[in-house]
């Protein structure tokens, strides 16, 4: 099993659309949780923290599930610019900052 | 601020050369990480240098890669007798504590 799962899809989606991305994760001392954007040819850009209360920014919106090991991204009034890779990303040692744990990533187009 | 440089941008080069790609981290940042990227491909990670803390080189593919860092600062990965299997984009990230921010990557060619 992978240490973090995501679904590649791709979602292919309408402007204004809500869709939400799923990742799980192996390791449950896992402590820190990220979602990444990668566009075409780009480099990865953090996207968002994961906290355990959950938080949201704008339009985007991350939980985490402990107990089910999840991790969650939710997009609303989705636009053009939003097409992308999303990366999931999980602390892969528990509490330490050594390495993080790439998932590979869920592709995302956001049609007109 | 300045995020993370890398240099060369591309890099084109004949099988059996070695190569040294170059990483710039954000100031301040401790902790300087190598990736490799294949097209289409997720991040395969390579070394971590954090501090004065030896190296985890755990994910080098072969004793042909090497990494240093020079006063706990800019990185340089070598790739020694290139192979063609070694053509990525090649990610450098620092973090000061578990965020890592990335630099624009080297795409590297081996012909």
């Amino acid at each position: 099993r992978k240490e973090v799962e995501q679904d590649p899809g791709p979602f292919n989606v309408p402007e204004g659309a809500t869709v939400a991305f799923n990742c799980t994760y192996s390791n449950s001392a896992s402590q820190s949780f990220f979602w990444y954007r990668q566009d075409c040819r780009k480099e990865p850009k953090l996207l968002m923290s994961v906290y355990s209360s959950g938080n949201e920014d704008g339009r985007f919106t991350a939980q985490l599930n402990r107990a089910s090991q999840y991790i969650s991204l939710l997009i609303r009034d989705s636009k053009l610019s939003d097409s992308a890779t999303y990366l999931c990303v999980v602390n892969s040692l528990g509490g330490s900052a050594r390495q993080l744990t790439f998932g590979s990533g869920t592709q995302l187009t956001v049609l007109p | 601020g300045a995020g993370v440089s890398q240099s060369p941008s591309n890099k084109v080069t004949e099988k059996g050369k070695d190569v040294e790609l170059r990483c710039d981290p954000i100031s301040g940042h401790t902790a300087l990480y190598w990736y490799r990227q294949s097209l289409g491909q997720g991040l395969e990670f390579l070394i971590y240098f954090q501090g004065n803390s030896a190296p985890d080189k755990s994910g080098l593919p072969s004793d042909r890669f090497s990494a240093e860092r020079t006063g706990g600062s800019v990185s340089t990965l070598t790739i020694q007798r290139t192979q063609q299997e070694d053509s990525a984009v090649y990610l450098c990230a620092s973090s000061y504590q578990y965020e890592q921010y990335f630099g624009p990557g080297t795409r590297l060619t081996v012909t």
